[in-house]
């Protein structure tokens, strides 16, 4: 079955400008969760959407913000862009309706901002 | 707070050989998850092996076993007979069961095979 789809794989932006990111969860999967990864402060979680609520939530500004459509796709918004915010988005599903199952992630989507 | 760390930035082996990633963890929580990801060159996190906290007997995948070590809040990867597709970065990654699908991880691994 076809894996989790990021996309673009890559986008180059402005400072100031926005961007929308979009990841397409293996079918039959509910929970999206989205990670950020830097060289300097590694994996760090963003947000996870299960049925389209937002469920859990890491310590990120407001400019990040995401959605999840009725068939599980998620979008993830960076709004005000700044040169900070250059990394490797991942994305990961999950069946999620019992805990611990396993996260399956897509290859990133590769943001560097200008 | 949950932490994960890895204390290896580097490692290096010659194809064939044994090696052993570490990796420590902080929770209170009594059940959780813990997971090993590598990280190829090409980005794509793949599941290694997990361990379930409740379970006492080691995980283990092929050439991939773990040392679970619940009291010292420890959790190791052995790799045996190491083969070049096995260079990658590895990760060390908690989940808990209170956190619902929240991934914890560590700084990483960067593992070279050598031929």
């Amino acid at each position: 079955k076809a894996g989790v789809t990021q996309t673009p794989r890559y986008l180059i932006k402005t400072r100031g400008q926005q961007v929308t990111l979009s990841c397409s969860p293996i079918s039959g999967h509910r929970s999206v969760s989205w990670y950020q990864q830097t060289p300097g402060q590694g994996l760090q979680f963003l947000f996870e959407y299960f049925s389209e609520t937002q469920r859990n939530k890491g310590n990120f500004p407001g400019r990040f913000s995401g959605r999840q459509f009725s068939n599980s796709r998620s979008e993830m918004n960076v709004s005000t862009l700044e040169l900070g915010d250059s990394a490797l988005y991942l994305c990961a599903s999950s069946f999620a309706d019992i805990q611990g199952t396993e996260a399956f992630f897509g290859q990133g989507t590769r943001l560097t901002v200008v | 707070a949950q932490t994960v760390t890895q204390s290896q930035p580097e490692m290096s082996v010659q194809e064939a050989e044994t090696v052993t990633l570490s990796c420590t963890y902080d929770t209170s929580e009594n059940n959780y998850y813990l997971f090993w990801y590598k990280q190829p060159p090409s980005r794509q996190m793949i599941l290694v092996i997990r361990q379930e906290a409740y379970k006492q007997q080691n995980a283990t995948e092929n050439r991939f076993s773990v040392n679970f070590q619940k009291a010292a809040k420890s959790f190791s990867l052995k790799i045996s007979d190491s083969q070049l597709g096995d260079t990658a970065m590895y990760f060390c990654a908690f989940r808990g069961y209170s956190s619902a699908s929240k991934i914890i991880f560590g700084s990483g691994t960067r593992l070279s095979i050598r031929p």
